[in-house]
C-alpha cells in the first residue's frame, strides 16, 4: 500500500469548473508538497506546506494534520490547468509521492 | 526557475553498456536527488546526496551508483544498463537542510534513457 494515495486518478472538467484533488498519507510528515507536472515532463512545485492554508492565484491548497489529508483546489479552471498533478510527503529526509491526478480541462 | 541542467535529455543505450547522466545546478543547494519515473508509480528515489562526496540510498538503488565530487554536479551512472532501467530520470535539489524540513524541491527537466 502506497504511504501517499491521491485521489482521483483521473479527473476531466469543463473549462470554468472548480476542481479539487485529495490527498490521503498514512506516515507522519513534516511537510506537504503539491507538484505540477505538464505534459512533456517538466515538474514545477506549486505548493510546500505543513499546516493550514496556502493560496496562489486559482490554486489552493489545504492541509489537515490531525486527519492527515491535503487538497488542492483550482477555482476557475482553464485548459492550461490540465496536467499531472502530484502530493509527496516529506518523510526522514526525503519525499515519497503519490501516483498522482492527470487532470483534463475541455474549452 | 531555478537552475538545474540534466544531461542527456535523451538516450538510448544498449543492454550492458555504462550510462552516465549528469546533473548540474547552479543554485548552490545542498541537497540533489536522483529520482526514476515509471508508469504507475510515483516518483521514486534512487539516490540522494547531503553534501560534497556525502551520499545515501534511497528506495530503488541497486544497480546505480552516484557520485558528487562538487558541490554543483550530482552524477548517476547505470554500470550495466538493463532494460528495467528504462525510465524517466529527474534530478532535482532543495536548500538547507532538504524537503523533510519543508524546503521547497526544484526539479530538472528530465533524462529519458531507453535501454534495447
Amino acid at each position: 500500500k502506497n504511504e501517499v494515495e491521491q485521489s482521483p486518478q483521473n479527473l476531466t472538467a469543463q473549462e470554468g469548473e472548480f476542481i479539487t484533488i485529495n490527498c490521503s498519507y498514512s506516515v507522519g510528515i513534516s511537510a506537504l508538497h503539491w507538484l505540477q507536472q505538464h505534459p512533456g515532463g517538466g515538474i514545477v512545485s506549486l505548493f510546500m506546506l505543513s499546516s493550514g492554508k496556502k493560496k496562489h492565484g486559482r490554486l489552493i491548497a489545504t492541509i489537515n494534520i490531525q486527519e492527515k489529508h491535503s487538497s488542492l483546489h483550482i477555482t476557475a479552471s482553464h485548459p492550461r490547468d490540465s496536467a499531472v498533478y502530484i502530493c509527496a510527503g516529506g518523510s526522514q529526509g526525503n519525499l515519497i509521492f503519490g501516483k498522482g491526478t492527470k487532470l483534463s480541462v475541455k474549452p | 526557475d531555478a537552475g538545474i541542467t540534466q544531461s542527456p535529455r535523451h538516450k538510448v543505450t544498449e543492454t550492458g553498456t555504462p550510462v552516465t547522466l549528469r546533473c548540474h545546478q547552479t543554485e548552490n543547494h545542498r541537497y540533489m536527488y536522483w529520482y526514476r519515473q515509471d508508469p504507475g508509480h510515483g516518483l521514486r528515489l534512487i539516490h540522494y546526496s547531503y553534501g560534497v562526496k556525502d551520499t545515501d540510498k534511497g528506495e530503488v538503488s541497486d544497480g546505480y551508483s552516484v557520485s558528487r565530487s562538487k558541490t554543483e554536479d550530482f552524477l548517476l551512472t547505470l554500470e550495466s544498463a538493463t532494460s528495467s532501467q528504462t525510465s524517466v530520470y529527474f534530478c532535482a535539489i532543495s536548500a538547507g537542510t532538504g524537503v523533510n524540513s519543508g524546503n521547497t524541491i526544484y526539479f530538472g527537466e528530465g533524462s529519458w534513457l531507453t535501454v534495447v
